[in-house]
This record gives structure tokens, C-alpha cells and sequence, in this order.
């Protein structure tokens, strides 16, 4: 079963705009990341946030995370063309052994 | 090469056929995965390759489907007897010390 739920499923905004994602889950964790995706092939890892994290920043991205709603967001701000792209978000359920599970992602669209 | 790769990049074939995919991971990493996605679907776990361990063989979704890590280096997955719902793209990805992990292209399989 997906351990992340990333939501909305779909997102259209026009360029200059904040997309925000948001992503929950359901067990403790060690660490949540942010993937992007573009066409259907290899992902691409956008940032990681430790569980005793709250916020993170990378560029135009910003993370948070709140442990206890077990949720999650990614900002991306003034946004671009470019930036359309399928996000998931990943979580390693709390063990150490690397596995990580992934949510059926975000399909964001960016309109120039 | 500075990152994984993935052969071939497609590959049809005809339902009861087998397939091999290959996957070759960054230079020194220990943990390498196989994941499969199908059409509009987040990421669904295969198998897991950590070091000298054991494979976490998991999330392998029939007896056909089977994978094997060299001298923990390159990894096949093999599928035989290949059917319809097998069609989808398959993600490699490795990483080092189980945390980022860093995905190839993908091998897109279409199953006639």
C-alpha cells in the first residue's frame, strides 16, 4: 500500500505563482523526501527533511514537516515553465534499511 | 558513468516471453532497488540489494518475476512468461549509506 498520500492529485497554476503539495502518512519515520518526476522516467531527488526537522529550504523549494499530523508540503515558489513535473513524496517508514515508499505523486502543471 | 543506467530504454515483447532488464548503479554504491510504475501510478518496491545481505525480495509481485546483483554491482531483473500486466516502466535506483537515492532512466517494457 502507498505510504505517502500526496494531494492534490493535480495542480495547474500559471508561472510567477506558489504551487503547494501537501503529503501524509501514516507511520513514524527517520526522514521524508521530495521526487521529481518528469515523463514517466527516473525520478529525481528534490530534498530531504529529518523527522526532527520542521522546515527546509533548497532554492525556490521549501519543506515542512509536522510529525504530528504526520504531514508534510512542498512550496515551490515563483514557479516556472519548467517546473511542470509529476512530485512524490517518499517516507522510510522509520527503518534504517533504506527501502523508502512512495505516494502516487502530484501532477503539476505550469502554464507559461 | 556519473549516474545509474538503465538497458534497454524500451522493450517490447510478446505475452510468455522472458525479459531481462539491466541496471547498472553508481560506482561505490551498496544499496541499489528496483521499483515498477505503471501509467499514471506512484511507485511500486520490487526488491532491495543492500551489501552482501540478503535481498528483500518483498515486494516481488509473482514466482516470474526475479533479480540478481553481481560482485554488488550490476543487477538484472529478469521476468519470465512475461503477461500483459507487466507492462510498465522499471525504475532502478542506488544509493550509499540508505538514504538519497539516485534513479536511472528506466526501461519501458510493453508486454503485446
Amino acid at each position: 500500500s502507498q505510504q505517502g498520500e500526496e494531494d492534490p492529485q493535480a495542480l495547474s497554476i500559471q508561472e510567477g505563482e506558489n504551487a503547494t503539495m501537501n503529503c501524509s502518512y501514516k507511520t513514524s519515520i527517520n526522514n521524508l523526501q521530495w521526487y521529481r518526476q518528469n515523463s514517466g522516467r527516473g525520478l529525481v531527488h528534490l530534498i530531504l527533511i529529518r523527522s526532527n526537522e520542521r522546515e527546509k529550504h533548497s532554492g525556490r523549494l521549501r519543506v515542512t514537516l509536522d510529525t504530528s499530523k504526520k504531514s508534510s508540503s512542498l512550496l515551490i515558489t515563483a514557479s516556472r515553465a519548467a517546473d511542470t513535473a509529476s512530485y512524490f513524496c517518499a517516507t522510510d517508514r522509520g527503518s534504517t534499511l533504506g527501502r523508502l515508499y512512495f505516494g502516487r505523486g502530484t501532477q503539476l502543471t505550469v502554464w507559461p | 558513468g556519473a549516474g545509474v543506467s538503465q538497458s534497454p530504454s524500451n522493450k517490447v515483447t510478446e505475452k510468455g516471453k522472458d525479459v531481462e532488464l539491466r541496471c547498472d548503479p553508481i560506482s561505490g554504491h551498496t544499496a541499489l532497488y528496483w521499483y515498477r510504475q505503471s501509467l499514471g501510478q506512484g511507485l511500486e518496491f520490487l526488491i532491495y540489494f543492500q551489501g552482501n545481505s540478503a535481498p528483500d525480495k518483498s515486494g516481488l509481485p509473482s514466482d516470474r518475476f526475479s533479480a540478481e546483483r553481481t560482485g554488488g554491482s550490476v543487477s538484472t531483473l529478469t521476468i519470465q512468461r512475461t503477461q500483459q500486466e507487466d507492462s510498465a516502466v522499471y525504475l532502478c535506483a542506488s544509493s550509499f549509506a540508505g538514504y538519497e537515492q539516485f534513479f536511472g532512466p528506466g526501461t519501458r517494457l510493453t508486454v503485446l
